[in-house]
């Protein structure tokens, strides 16, 4: 199936550091979304973005709609152990009920 | 205000037999999707329901298949199992109208043996 591409693959970082993260596509999207999946359970949206050039921020977490609209960023400032998880890009192309394509997913890891 | 709820948690079956996972949405959302998750990838579409009908359908083959009851949960059924159907089954709810988008449940975990 289907999937974005986002990088790293990984991330091994100690804590209190400053996390980048991105998601391209070949395709235009009219959504990104950031979501964030913990081990057992299911994806936790974090940030919804609707439109080209969108900044938006939830806390320590900081997302960008790339301007072209085939990328997306997620940062997080000043990590803390709790921020440990697989981070996902999705992207819808038509409308909000629209199908999610996902990406590879971000595993990020925060030492003490 | 209760989030999506899936049912069961975890599930073991063997080739060639059926399964029925269910799903409900979360209050005030009316359109549930389902995506299936294997182990260290993203979740991929497998459909849609929206009034009671499939809006939208995944590359996924005719051995799955769902249903949206009129209290808007739904069921994903799968025939014929395969090794390969192992993975973790995610249901997402929506509003039909609005803004806001999907919202995830925590999954039906599915082993095929």
């Amino acid at each position: 199936g289907q999937q974005l591409n986002q990088s790293p693959q990984s991330m091994f970082i100690q804590e209190g550091e400053d996390v980048s993260m991105n998601c391209t596509s070949s395709s235009i999207f009219n959504t990104w979304l950031w979501y964030k999946q913990e081990p057992g359970e299911g994806p936790v949206l974090l940030i919804a973005l609707y439109k080209a050039g969108e900044l938006t921020s939830n806390g320590r977490l900081t997302a960008q709609f790339g301007i072209t609209r085939k990328d997306s960023f997620l940062n997080i400032s000043a990590s803390i152990p709790s921020d440990v998880g697989i981070y996902f890009c999705a992207g819808q192309r038509l409308y909000n009920t629209d199908k999610l394509i996902f990406g590879t997913g971000t595993r990020l890891q925060v030492f003490p | 205000d209760a989030g999506v709820t899936q049912s069961p948690t975890h599930l073991i079956k063997t080739r060639g037999q059926q399964v029925t996972l269910r799903c409900s949405p979360k209050s005030g959302h009316d359109t549930v999707s389902w995506y299936q998750q294997a182990l260290g990838q993203g979740p991929q579409f497998i459909f849609q329901y929206y009034e009671e009908e499939e809006r939208q359908r995944g590359n996924f083959p005719d051995r799955f298949s769902g249903h949206q009851f009129p209290n808007y949960s739904s069921e994903l059924n799968v025939n014929a199992l395969l090794l390969g159907d192992s993975a973790l089954y995610l249901c997402a709810s929506s509003p039909g109208q609005g803004s806001q988008t999907q919202y995830f449940g925590p999954g039906t975990r599915l082993l095929v043996l």
